[in-house]
């Protein structure tokens, strides 16, 4: 079975802080997928980034950036010099390619970021 | 323009009153499925479909029901719905490479 844990309910930070959301899961597949989404409070999903898990190579894109670590299984998701705009409800996700499971995720319960000025 | 169409986006009604919420997708996908999220749970996946008269029950199928008739179109049907049925509700269409997510029906059963 897959599981999604991200231990952090509620992050409050002010804002240029950098913040550090995290991403642990369980999965006994070699071969997955895992996301970052994020929900602002206008309630749609954004997408915000898809890792192969063959590809260990952390990514940046602007303020963003994702650590992706096999060997603890996490996928952490930093944001540097945070904006009040990034409060949202982020989630973590999980996903399996193939057979019934391919289009699936498991979910991490969320974590609440909120940036005060 | 690739897109998730849900509705209605905001729905209350009573227990016992029957209704529906359709998706649809205008990417050819053949996979959709329908999430609901609850606060400190998630989204959890409640049916899945992988393609035309081919559904399947997810984590969290009590309660509700599906059909896919046609490869666009994937409605929630709930029959008698309940206060626990309160949640916001998403459908999804996904290929191998890509996933997209309707905006989203809060729903509301008094």
């Amino acid at each position: 079975a897959q599981k999604v844990t991200q231990a952090q309910t509620e992050i409050s930070v002010v804002e240029k802080e950098d913040v550090t959301l995290d991403c642990v899961y369980e999965t006994r597949d070699t071969t997955y997928y895992l996301f970052w989404y994020k929900q602002p409070p206008s309630g749609e999903l954004v997408f915000l980034i898809r890792r192969n898990s063959f590809d260990e190579q952390n990514e940046i894109s602007g303020r963003y950036s994702w650590n992706f670590q096999k060997s603890t299984s996490s996928f952490n998701f930093t944001i540097t010099a945070s904006q009040v705009v990034d409060s949202a409800v982020y989630f973590c996700a999980l996903s399996k390619p193939g057979g019934t499971s391919y289009g699936k995720l498991t979910f991490g319960q969320g974590t609440i970021l909120t940036v005060h000025p | 323009e690739a897109q998730v169409t849900q509705n209605p986006r905001y729905l209350i009604t009573v227990t016992g009153k029957k209704l529906t919420v359709t998706c649809s997708q205008n990417m050819n996908h053949e996979y959709m499925s329908w999430y609901r999220q609850d606060p400190g749970l998630g989204l959890r996946q409640i049916y899945y479909s992988m393609n035309v008269e081919v559904t399947d029950k997810g984590d969290v199928p009590e309660g509700y029901k599906v059909s896919r008739k046609e490869k666009r179109n994937f409605p929630l049907i709930l029959e008698s719905p309940s206060p626990n049925q309160t949640s916001l509700y998403f459908c999804a269409s996904s290929s191998n490479r890509e996933q997209y997510f309707g905006p989203g029906t809060r729903l509301t059963v008094t």
